[in-house]
């Protein structure tokens, strides 16, 4: 069985302050991974990708990536009230059918202003 | 990003009944579809895998006669819930998968649609 795990939270952070959310994965054979956000009632939108070891920064967000510890990471800086939201992570199997995502059961993030 | 759609945001409907639902890729040409589920306050689960012009993957648990999947182009796949009951009530998630060379890793990006609420009664 392929996992994906999330801390459930709730994480509650300060407005301004850095929100660190983070997932570990069990197939070390895995390539690609993926940070979708979900707002309640609305279906994921994709964040970031990575797929190579070290931080991947896009604005606001920075993705790390350590696959010999099988672990990747959301960093989140001047969080913002509009950034409470739930976070999922999402990893890549391959497997003989193809290859398909896998999710965690996200992260529930509140910012308080 | 890329964009999908879904038809309809929502639905309601009285028990025994069979409800379609729609997912369309406006931008590119998807030949994988995923169809989730996701109750209240759970995470996504994967009902099925929607491959364009063969037979769609069903997960464990999931009952191919009462989910019927159909993706006969390239933009656009159908659910169809049949007999629908009250426990079949939740919010039903398509995506599609990134056009791109097999060996991409950018492949694999999913982009979902906004979700269709199923309300039974």
């Amino acid at each position: 069985q392929k996992e994906v795990e999330q801390n459930s939270g709730p994480l509650s952070v300060p407005e301004g302050a850095i929100a660190s959310l983070n997932c570990t994965y069990s197939d070390r054979g895995s390539q690609s991974f993926f940070w979708y956000r979900q707002y309640s009632g609305k279906s994921p939108e994709l964040i970031m990708f990575i797929y190579s070891n070290g931080d991947k920064e896009d604005g606001r967000f920075t993705a790390q990536l350590n696959k010999a510890s099988q672990y990747v990471s959301l960093l989140i800086r001047d969080s913002q009230p509009s950034d409470s939201a739930t976070y999922l992570c999402a990893v890549r199997y391959v497997e003989t059918s193809g290859s398909r995502l896998t999710f965690g059961e996200g992260t529930q993030l509140t910012v308080n202003p | 990003g890329a964009v999908v759609s879904q038809h309809p945001s929502w639905v309601i409907c009285k028990s025994g009944t069979s409800v379609k639902i729609e997912c369309r890729s406006l931008d590119f040409q998807a030949t994988t579809m995923f169809w989730y589920r996701q109750f209240p306050k759970q995470s996504l689960m994967l009902m099925a895998t929607s491959n364009e012009g063969s037979k769609a993957t069903y997960e464990q648990g999931v009952e191919k006669d009462k989910f019927l999947i159909n993706h006969a182009s390239l933009t656009l796949s159908t659910l169809t819930v049949t007999s629908a009951h009250p426990e079949d009530s939740s919010f039903y998630i398509c995506s599609a998968r990134a056009p791109g060379p097999r060996t991409s890793l950018r492949r694999d990006t999913q982009y979902f649609g906004p979700g269709t609420r199923l309300t039974v009664l």
